[in-house]
This record gives structure tokens, C-alpha cells and sequence, in this order.
């Protein structure tokens, strides 16, 4: 078990470029989450992934941002023509089994709008 | 939706025992009860999960009371590296996962 890997750690860019994020969970986990942090906030839920299917999105995902999981395994997460607002930590997480299990985070991605 | 309320800090020392308490009104019928850690520039950790009375493990202790209205996690002889914040949730059992919410937590500080 070597954890949920996420890259990269650091992204810096400007604004209206695209960007992606990359997270591999935990093999065998079946469920997986992608989630925003602000400084001084709890993370707050974007969208998640069971198996290769997106079963949900939060209103706070627009329609810049584009998540997939080819094949159950690993997940990309995309901003298109990001903005100044959209610099944040971005995190994954994965479980297994249902949403009563608790879920094993990676360390994030830190975004940075310029 | 389980809306939780959680003190925004609390300080301690090291070797005391540090008690948090989250009130969570709403709590339904199926939802557990999770406690999360997190240090700076990391992701979240999970500490304890439960649904009625006690829990323990290697870490940590969690009470919750008859109506689960509420819970305490109990940190026993905190150390400098239990410095962190603390989050409480309620909701798991919901099939929805949009309805997991962190809220701000509790910033513990602990001194020498």
C-alpha cells in the first residue's frame, strides 16, 4: 500500500492557461474523490468516481473543469483557462466499499494563478 | 444535511489530554461519525471513525453520547506533532457524496 500519489505537487501558471492534475489512489479502491482546499477551509467536494463512472459533481465544478477515470484506475482532473480564483489546493482521495468507509488522501496539488 | 459545529481553536500542553467536542444536530439514523487530521501543506488523515459510545484506537478515543447529538475526540498526552487541524464529519452513510462536509475544523496548538 503505498498511498494516494498525486502529481504534481506544486503547478504554477497563468491565468488562462490549461491545466492537469493527476491522481493515483490506492489499488483495489473502488471509489475516488476529488476535493478544493482554500487557505483556512475545510476541502470541499467536487466530484466523484466510482470505478470508471463519474456519479457526481458539485456546483462548484464549472464547466472548466473536466474530471476522468479511464479504466477504474488512475484520474485526471482539468481547468481550462484557469483563473485567478481557481488557485487552491487540489485534492484526491480514494476508499473502497461504500461512503461509510473512510478515505485516504494524497497530499494535494497547490495551484497558483499569476 | 449534517451540518457540524466545531470550536475554530484550542491550545494545550504536552502531555495533556485534549477533549474536542463537535455538535451535530441533525445527525440521521445511518450516519457515522469520522475524524480527520491534517498537517499543513498534506492531505487530511483519518484518526477515528463511530457510531454510538466509545471507540479507541492506537491514537485516539471517540465518545459519542446516547442522542449522538454530539462527539469528543480525546487525544491522550498530546506531543508538539499533534499541532494540526481536526475535522469533524457526519454523513458517510449517505449514498451522496456531495453531502461530506469538512467545515473549517479545529486548529489545536499544542505548547511545550
Amino acid at each position: 500500500d503505498t498511498g494516494v500519489s498525486q502529481d504534481p505537487r506544486h503547478k504554477i501558471t497563468k491565468r488562462g492557461q490549461n491545466v492537469t492534475f493527476r491522481c493515483d489512489p490506492i489499488s483495489e479502491h473502488n471509489r475516488l474523490y476529488w476535493y478544493r482546499q482554500t487557505l483556512g477551509q475545510g476541502p470541499e467536494f467536487l466530484t466523484y468516481f466510482q470505478n470508471e463512472a463519474q456519479l457526481e459533481k458539485s456546483r462548484l465544478l464549472s464547466d472548466r473543469f473536466s474530471a476522468e477515470r479511464p479504466k477504474g484506475s488512475f484520474s485526471t482532473l482539468e481547468i481550462q483557462r484557469t483563473e485567478q480564483g481557481d488557485s487552491a489546493m487540489y485534492l484526491c482521495a480514494s476508499s473502497f466499499g461504500d461512503t461509510n468507509q473512510p478515505q485516504h488522501f494524497g497530499d494535494g496539488t497547490r495551484l497558483s494563478i499569476l | 444535511l449534517a451540518k457540524t459545529t466545531q470550536p475554530i481553536s484550542m491550545d494545550s500542553y504536552e502531555g495533556q489530554e485534549v477533549n474536542i467536542t463537535c455538535s451535530h444536530n441533525n445527525i440521521a439514523t445511518n450516519d457515522y461519525i469520522t475524524w480527520y487530521q491534517q498537517f499543513p501543506s498534506q492531505g487530511p488523515r483519518f484518526i477515528i471513525q463511530g457510531y454510538k459510545t466509545k471507540v479507541t484506537n492506537e491514537v485516539a478515543s471517540l465518545f459519542i453520547p446516547a442522542d449522538r447529538k454530539s462527539s469528543t475526540l480525546s487525544l491522550p498526552r498530546v506531543s508538539l506533532s499533534d499541532t494540526a487541524v481536526y475535522y469533524c464529519l457526519v454523513g458517510l452513510s449517505y449514498s451522496s457524496a456531495s453531502k461530506i462536509i469538512f467545515g473549517s475544523g479545529t486548529r489545536l496548538s499544542i505548547r511545550p
